[in-house]
C-alpha cells in the first residue's frame, strides 16, 4: 500500500532561517509527488509536481527536489506570509487515487 | 472564474441526521473528488467521479455516497451522521488526461456531529 510520511510534524522558524521539510514515500511506482500549501481554514493550493527522481523545481523562496525514496521541500529565507502547513502527495502506478501525507506546521517567526 | 466553491461552509447535526454537502466547480474540469482531513491524518478520499453519471469509491467510503447527475456538481450525502464523521470536507476537480495533473480544491466545509 502506498504510503507517505512527512517531518517534522511542527517547524518553528525565524525570518531568514532556511531550513527543509522532509516527505518520504512507499509506493509501487511513482507517477507524481505533489506539493501543497494550505492556509488555517482553507482548502490546499497547489505547489509543484515532481515526476522523477533528480528533478528540482522552483517557486520564489521555495525549492522542491525528489529522489527514489522522499522529497524534500527547500525553504531559503522564509518569511512571516510563509507560514502555513505545506502537504505531501504521491499518485502511483498501483492506484490512481492521490495518498497525502499529514503534512508540515511551518511558523516563521518576524 | 469562481473555481471550486463548497456550501455549506459549517454544519453541526446530531447523530442519526442526513445532510447534503453540495460542490461545484465552473472549469468545466471531468474529474471531481471528495476527501475528508483529520488531526493528525492527513487527507483522505472518499470517493470520486471521472465524468458526468459516473462515481467510484475512494480509501474511506462507508457512511457516504454521492451523486454527479450534472458535470459542474458533486454531491456528498451522509445518510445517518456518526460522531466517527466529525471532520473538515473538500472538495477538488482537476482536468482529463494525465491522472497527475494538479487538482484545484475547494474552501472546505466543517462538519460536526453530536
Amino acid at each position: 500500500e502506498d504510503q507517505v510520511t512527512q517531518s517534522p510534524e511542527a517547524l518553528r522558524l525565524q525570518e531568514g532561517e532556511s531550513s527543509s521539510l522532509n516527505c518520504s514515500y512507499t509506493v509501487s511506482g511513482l507517477r507524481g509527488l505533489f506539493w501543497y500549501r494550505q492556509d488555517p481554514g482553507k482548502g490546499p493550493e497547489f505547489l509543484f509536481t515532481l515526476y522523477s527522481a533528480g528533478e528540482e523545481k522552483e517557486k520564489e523562496r521555495l525549492k522542491a527536489t525528489l529522489t527514489k525514496k522522499e522529497s524534500f521541500l527547500h525553504i531559503t529565507a522564509p518569511k512571516p506570509e510563509d507560514s502555513a502547513t505545506y502537504l505531501c502527495a504521491v499518485i502511483s502506478y498501483n492506484n490512481n487515487d492521490m495518498r497525502f501525507g499529514a503534512g508540515t506546521r511551518l511558523t516563521v517567526k518576524p | 472564474n469562481a473555481g471550486v466553491t463548497q456550501t455549506p461552509k459549517f454544519r453541526v447535526l446530531k447523530t442519526g441526521q442526513s445532510m447534503t454537502l453540495l460542490c461545484a466547480q465552473d472549469m468545466n474540469h471531468e474529474y471531481m473528488y471528495w476527501y475528508r482531513q483529520d488531526p493528525g491524518m492527513g487527507l483522505r478520499l472518499i470517493h470520486y467521479s471521472v465524468g458526468e453519471g459516473t462515481t467510484a469509491k475512494g480509501e474511506v467510503p462507508d457512511g457516504y455516497n454521492v451523486s454527479r447527475l450534472k458535470k459542474q456538481n458533486f454531491l456528498l450525502g451522509l445518510e445517518s451522521a456518526a460522531p466517527s464523521q466529525t471532520s473538515v470536507y473538500f472538495c477538488a476537480s482537476r482536468p482529463p488526461g494525465r491522472t497527475y495533473n494538479e487538482q484545484f480544491f475547494g474552501p472546505g466545509t466543517r462538519l460536526t456531529v453530536l
